[in-house]
């Protein structure tokens, strides 16, 4: 069973409005969230990340926010521009950073 | 400086056979991962390797094996491929200066036939 969970497989966006991507978790003691951008025929590339001792981080336009309490992690883009159209996986660790589980993806596309 | 790099590109195989998937890094990163992806799965970790001499299971490790060669490379062996084993494998590394964040190899696509 997936510990790291993105309920929408695709989002579509108008360029410079806001883009919510969510991913929700089931393990309470993920210590550590990422995120990551993946193009098509490319390795992914880490976008952002947040420690469970916060509730916030910002880079730029990319804004992630952790609610612990319901286990949820949400990657806000503001505003939304055509060249973020890609797939974005969440992924969380545990305290040894050992091991990483991933979501399924969140394809999004930034319409001009 | 190159990152990551994996080799092959493409492979077609037919059930039965062996193949070895290649992995290097130049940033000196004690830590290596192979990752799986599966349409619908996400990236599901396979094997990984914290610091050189060192390997453990991921999540999917059955059907595969790992050899971390040097500091450098992380292999992954397919003894008896299977259909089930078609996917797109990536390689990764991160580093505790990092932030753990992983830095990812171009991937490997990989058909079972």
């Amino acid at each position: 069973d997936q510990q790291v969970k993105q309920n929408s497989p695709s989002l579509s966006v108008q360029e410079g409005r806001i883009s919510i991507l969510n991913c929700d978790y089931t393990n309470s003691m993920f210590d550590y969230f990422l995120w990551y951008k993946k193009y098509p025929a490319e390795g992914p590339t880490f976008l952002i990340s947040i420690s469970s001792i916060k509730d916030k981080n910002e880079d730029g336009r990319f804004t992630v926010f952790l609610n612990k309490s319901a286990k949820h992690l949400s990657l806000h883009i503001v505003p939304s521009q055509p060249g973020d159209s890609a797939v974005y996986f969440c992924a969380a660790s545990l305290y040894n950073f050992n091991k990483f589980y991933f979501g399924s993806g969140t394809k999004l596309n930034v319409k001009p | 400086n190159a990152g990551v790099t994996q080799t092959p590109k493409f492979q077609v195989l037919k059930t039965g056979q062996s193949m070895t998937l290649q992995c290097a890094q130049d940033m000196n990163h004690n830590s290596m991962y192979w990752y799986r992806q599966d349409p619908g799965m996400g990236l599901r970790l396979i094997y990984y390797s914290a610091s050189e001499g060192t390997t453990d299971k991921g999540e999917v490790p059955n059907g595969y094996n790992v050899s971390r060669l040097n500091k450098r490379e992380f292999s992954l062996r397919l003894e008896s491929a299977a259909p089930s084993q078609t996917s797109v494998y990536f390689c990764a590394s991160s580093e505790a200066w990092t932030g753990y964040e992983q830095f990812f190899g171009p991937g490997t696509r990989l058909t079972v036939l």
